[in-house]
């Protein structure tokens, strides 16, 4: 199998407060771990490529200093919402892909973050 | 750039109907294709994918075939049921140093009993 874990799946939380979002595959080591961010009825946005030992690469008009991403482990990775303002909810979905598979991704459950 | 364009919904249909979503990309290189689907209040899943042309991928009653020729990866199930409500992604992946997947925008199904 190939799953992966997201936690918490709902926080809310004030604003002007920080929020950290844990993702982790429990029976495989992911190198690469990917974060999107859903908007309601919406399609998901790749925010950042998180690599394992490595910063991360994101996506343009994502603000690396407002979405912290930390890929400590080969089965962990985090985003931290820093400062979190009403703008900054939404649903945010971690994945993970497998080496030596075709590219196919492993999502987490996904975290609904909502800001006050 | 590398896209993936997919039917607009929501479809909706009733028990035991014919579905399909039609979804087109356009890329560079051999792509792998993928179903994704996201049930209410959840995360995304694989549903079926298929890495090369002519290849046909199958989960749970639904298919969709590689055709290379008309860059489509269409989505299909001869009977679907109220269980199937769902979002369906159509996703590419090209490894281009490392993978990274092109999402269609999804498309919402209702089924009605």
């Amino acid at each position: 199998g190939a799953v992966v874990s997201q936690h918490p799946s709902r926080v809310i939380c004030k604003s002007g407060t920080s929020v950290k979002i844990e993702c982790r595959s429990l029976d495989f080591q992911a190198t690469t771990m990917f974060w999107y961010r859903q908007f309601p009825k919406q399609s998901l946005m790749l925010m950042a490529t998180s690599n394992e030992g490595s910063k991360a690469t994101y996506e343009q008009g994502v603000e690396k200093d407002k979405f912290l991403i930390n890929h400590a482990s080969l089965t962990l990775s985090t985003l931290t919402v820093t400062s979190a303002h009403p703008e900054d909810s939404s649903f945010y979905i971690c994945s993970a892909t497998k080496s030596g598979g075709a590219g196919e991704l492993f999502f987490g459950e996904g975290s609904r973050l909502t800001v006050l | 750039g590398d896209s993936v364009t997919q039917m607009e919904g929501p479809v909706t249909l009733s028990e035991e109907a014919f579905l399909t979503i039609n979804c087109t990309y356009t890329a560079t290189g051999y792509p792998s294709l993928f179903w994704y689907v996201q049930y209410p209040g959840e995360g995304l899943q694989l549903l079926l994918k298929a890495t090369k042309a002519d290849d046909k991928g199958s989960n749970k009653g639904f298919e969709a075939t590689y055709r290379k020729e008309t860059t489509s990866f269409h989505l299909e199930k001869g009977s679907v049921q109220v269980s199937d409500s769902a979002v369906y992604f159509c996703a590419l992946t090209a490894n281009t140093g490392g993978f990274k997947t092109i999402f269609g925008a999804g498309t919402r199904l209702f089924v009605k009993a």
